[in-house]
């Protein structure tokens, strides 16, 4: 069985620019979440979808992240524009349903925001 | 919200010895707690999970155990070798979301 696929794995840009992240989930997993984890610490929940509807996004800075998952498969995370403090690990994980289900995590995507 | 706190930060053990790691969450509705272990430049990876009708889940090297009452909860690897070492975070799921701990840096000395 595939696992969670992330892209890209590694980014370098400079503040103010934007840049967009990709997650394919688990094949069959409804629910799909984004996580930031930054240097030294847990991940940090971002946004969680079930299907392609939002469940929790109380800890998105909406005023510069947003994200998708238009057909309730693949989603998008971005972020624009970019600050310093952005720099971190953007984690996928995906999970058959809702409630308490085990989460399974992609790679991650590595961004430096110089 | 739900808080979890996880020590110790870092641990360095001889190969063959044992490791405990705890971790404490203030929910008292969080009823799935799992365990992940973080390999550099990898994301988290399960490695056991433990739900709030048991009290001790055991798989071969690994057990967690569970204390609702006073809302704390241990990782123990036994017999630790080399490939044990890694960053390992404990998590507590509410009826809301799953929150981390801050991380547990294990390092296995041969």
């Amino acid at each position: 069985e595939a696992g969670v696929a992330q892209s890209p794995r590694y980014k370098i840009i400079e503040k103010r620019q934007s840049v967009a992240f990709w997650c394919n989930p688990i094949s069959g997993h409804a629910t799909l979440y984004w996580y930031q984890q930054i240097l030294g610490q847990g991940p940090k929940l971002l946004i969680q979808f079930q299907n392609n509807g939002v469940v929790d996004d109380s800890q998105l800075p909406k005023d510069r992240f947003s994200a998708e998952r238009l057909k309730g498969v693949d989603s998008t995370l971005k972020i624009q524009p970019a600050k310093l403090e952005d720099s971190a690990v953007y984690l996928c994980a995906s999970s058959f349903g809702l409630v308490q289900e085990t989460q399974y995590f992609g790679p991650g995507t590595r961004l430096l925001v110089l | 919200g739900e808080n979890v706190e996880q020590h110790p930060s870092t641990l360095s053990v001889q190969e063959g010895d044992s490791a405990v790691i705890k971790c404490t969450y203030s929910d008292s509705a969080s009823n799935y707690f799992p365990w992940y272990k973080q390999e550099l430049g990898k994301g988290p990876q399960l490695i056991i999970d433990i739900r709030s009708n048991v009290g001790e889940k055991k798989d071969q090297r690994i057990a967690v155990t569970l204390n609702k009452t006073a809302k704390h909860f241990s990782l123990h690897i036994t017999e630790t070798q080399p490939e044990d070492s890694a960053v390992y975070f404990c998590a507590a799921h509410n009826t809301d979301k799953l929150i981390f701990g801050t991380g547990t840096r294990l390092q296995v000395f041969p």
